[in-house]
């Protein structure tokens, strides 16, 4: 079971929009519409910004919205803020065992 | 709503076992719907799977850790727990719980996290 690919980190400034992506293979990411994104800060648990590829849970800033294309899926944040400085992570369900598998996570840096 | 609180041993000697509890409230672990998950995470590392239970007991676990794991459901008392035997230094990590949807394979929420050190 290997990780999702991620850049290992992305940076922007304030007002601007970055993109991470989140590579996976057709039995991961391009075969299933299960991608879910998290934030987490640093000594935080990690947070849900983004499930089922495109939903925004409740509370979570519309400035944050993900797509997929094939094996690679994306979270777009947009009107960067000092706040988004923080640690993504994507997921995606696996036909591999244990169902789950992560990506490697990207350092959001606000410049 | 639902809110999920790790407990148990930060040290644990190498070659012991890791045991972990985590209680669940504001809301049922029988309920259906939900897998109940571990995740940890390495220092300075990213997350990892280490698997998941459906209240009716049947698990999934990460390959890499199925020879050292069992995870439990008490659902009278609203808990699942992690068992890692013959740990290590390898073993030292924050641990979370949390709770995964079984149709959208989404984690929310989390527990807080717990670091696990394993050390002499």
């Amino acid at each position: 079971q290997s990780a999702l690919t991620q850049p290992a980190s992305v940076s922007g400034s304030p007002g601007q929009s970055i993109t991470i992506s989140c590579t996976g293979t057709s039995s991961d990411v391009g075969g299933y519409t299960f991608v879910s994104w998290y934030q987490q800060y640093p000594g935080k648990a990690p947070k849900l910004i983004i499930s089922e590829v495109s939903n925004r849970p409740s509370g979570v800033s519309t400035r944050f919205s993900g797509s997929k294309s094939d094996n690679t899926a994306s979270l777009t944040i947009s009107g960067l803020q000092a706040e988004d400085e923080a640690d993504y992570y994507c997921s995606s369900y696996t036909s591999s065992s244990p169902s789950y598998v992560f990506g490697t996570g990207t350092k959001v840096t606000v410049l | 709503q639902v809110q999920l609180q790790e407990s148990g041993p930060g040290l644990v000697k190498p070659s012991e076992t890791l045991s972990l509890t985590c209680t669940v409230s504001g809301g049922s672990i029988s309920s259906g719907g939900y897998y109940w998950s571990w995740v940890r995470q390495h220092p300075g590392k990213g997350l990892e799977w280490i698997g998941y239970i459906y209240y009716s007991g049947s698990t999934y676990y990460n390959p890499s850790l199925n020879s050292r794991l069992n995870i439990s459901v008490d659902t009278s008392k609203n808990q699942f727990s992690l068992k890692l035997s013959s740990v290590t230094a390898a073993d030292t990590a924050v641990y979370y719980c949390a709770r995964s949807s079984r149709s959208g394979y989404y984690t929310s929420p989390w527990g807080q996290g717990t670091l696990v050190t394993v050390s002499s």
